[in-house]
């Protein structure tokens, strides 16, 4: 099974920051690589597919990028609405397993 | 509107099953991949299962293959989840979520909470 490490699990931000929250694979994945939101209570929303692509709707601050084994979601300005849990999942093979989560959490 | 209900969770006692469902509406079912995915309390997110669109191909983890089955009845819009020989570690909510053809997972339900308990 490919494991997914995401760093770090947890940082405390600002907002109007950049903050980068970092996923690596254990093996090549290519650019399957997907990246989640979630808040307490809710279902996980998709933010970014096949590493870089943007799910529709999403403000533009969010990107990613990456390829092989290590990838990165960028929020370029955090946003009030953005603090929460943010999961990596690798869909190259099944298991599509997800990282640990890293957890955004106000300064 | 995509929209995904799940039913069907539950408590039960360990060694017992459980029939997850999840009714789809809004899109055509039958030409999407679709997904079971997990979260047990205050953890993280696991994937369980997928199956494709015409139930071809199905994927589970090693860690339940044999006692988790995903089904699926494209002419009633619906998804199954067969979960039996539960253990207090099953205990999480379960999510119905589909697959718009990158893999990824575009829509997802509210999800249903399995409480494993004697």
């Amino acid at each position: 099974d490919i494991q997914m490490t995401q760093s770090p699990s947890s940082l405390s931000a600002s907002v109007g920051d950049r903050v980068t929250i970092t996923c690596r694979a254990s093996q090549s994945i290519s650019r399957y690589l997907n990246w989640y939101q979630q808040k307490p209570g809710k279902a996980p929303k998709l933010l970014i597919y096949t590493a870089s692509s943007s799910q529709s709707g999403v403000p533009s601050r969010f990107s990613g990028s990456g390829s092989g084994t290590d990838f990165t979601l960028t929020i370029s300005s955090l946003q009030p609405e953005d603090f929460a849990t943010y999961y990596c999942q690798q869909s190259f093979s099944a298991p599509r397993t997800f990282g640990q989560g890293t957890k955004v959490e106000i300064k | 509107e995509v929209q995904l209900v799940e039913s069907g969770g539950g408590l039960v006692k360990p060694g017992g099953s459980l029939r997850l469902s999840c009714a789809a509406s809004g899109f055509t079912l039958s030409s999407y991949s679709m997904n079971w995915v997990r979260q047990a309390p205050g953890k993280g997110l696991e994937w369980v299962s997928s199956i494709s669109s015409s139930s071809s191909f199905i994927y589970y983890p090693d860690s339940l293959k044999g006692r988790f089955t995903v089904s699926r009845d494209n002419a009633k819009n619906s998804l199954y989840l067969q979960m039996n020989s539960l253990r207090a570690e099953d205990t999480a909510v379960y999510y119905c979520a589909r697959d718009p053809g990158t893999a990824a997972i575009d829509y997802w339900g509210q999800g249903t909470l399995v409480t494993v308990s004697s």
